[in-house]
């Protein structure tokens, strides 16, 4: 059983487009949600978060999207960059145990120049 | 930013043999993870431990492994004895708290045959 699921393995964008990446879930007792980005041999690092509170959170570039109603997110990602190309994860957990994470498998970005 | 290291970065190993995965989280951090990650699919929680004992473990954790911090030196998580399904990456983590951001390192890719 998956409880956290990318949409898409991969994807692929030019420069500066906006790239959009999507995520649902199955437990309604997830309440934080994180969203890591893996270069190739490096370990996930911590992009931005969101708690089911809110239904937007912005950091930059980056914007998570967030419907508790129907269960997903998604993570934008305006003006993208060859740099943002990566591994991103979408993650759930219980706000009072982030402990234990549920991973979606990935999303592959790829940005084009 | 705060960095959890992993030695070694791969390890292969003969079917049936202990193996030890070593980790140096970060310092002053008190919780300590390990989760799993099989080629191609997602990450997955393996456990976490906290003031010297397993606070929570999933199923993966089979009855094989164990993990240990002596004395505040290297978080390690031992198999023993390891089987061809141990082969993975392993991740470990750290943070400071609960409720806060949870740093990863790069893997421990583990090769059994």
């Amino acid at each position: 059983q998956q409880q956290v699921r990318q949409s898409s393995q991969s994807l692929t964008v030019w420069e500066g487009e906006t790239a959009i990446l999507n995520c649902s879930y199955e437990n309604s007792a997830f309440d934080y949600f994180p969203w890591y980005q893996q270069f190739p041999g490096e370990g996930p690092a911590l992009l931005i978060a969101i708690r089911s509170v809110s239904d937007k959170k912005e950091d930059g570039r980056f914007t998570i999207f967030f419907n508790k109603r129907e269960k997903n997110l998604s993570l934008h990602i305006k003006d993208s960059q060859p740099g943002d190309s990566a591994t991103y994860f979408c993650a759930a957990s219980p706000y009072t145990g982030n402990y234990k994470y549920v991973f979606g498998a990935g999303t592959r970005l790829k940005v084009i120049a | 930013g705060p960095k959890v290291l992993q030695i070694p970065s791969h390890q292969i190993i003969d079917m049936g043999q202990m193996v030890t995965l070593n980790c140096d989280p970060v310092s002053n951090h008190l919780y300590f993870y390990w989760y799993k990650q099989i080629l191609g699919q997602q990450m997955e929680f393996l456990v976490n431990f906290y003031n010297g004992k397993v606070m929570e473990k999933s199923k993966l954790f089979k009855d094989q492994f164990s993990v240990e911090r002596p004395d505040g030196s290297y978080f390690t998580l031992k198999i023993q004895p390891t089987a061809l399904e141990d082969s993975a990456v392993y991740f470990c983590a750290s943070s400071p708290g609960q409720n806060t951001e949870v740093f990863f390192g790069k893997g421990t890719r583990l090769t059994v045959v």
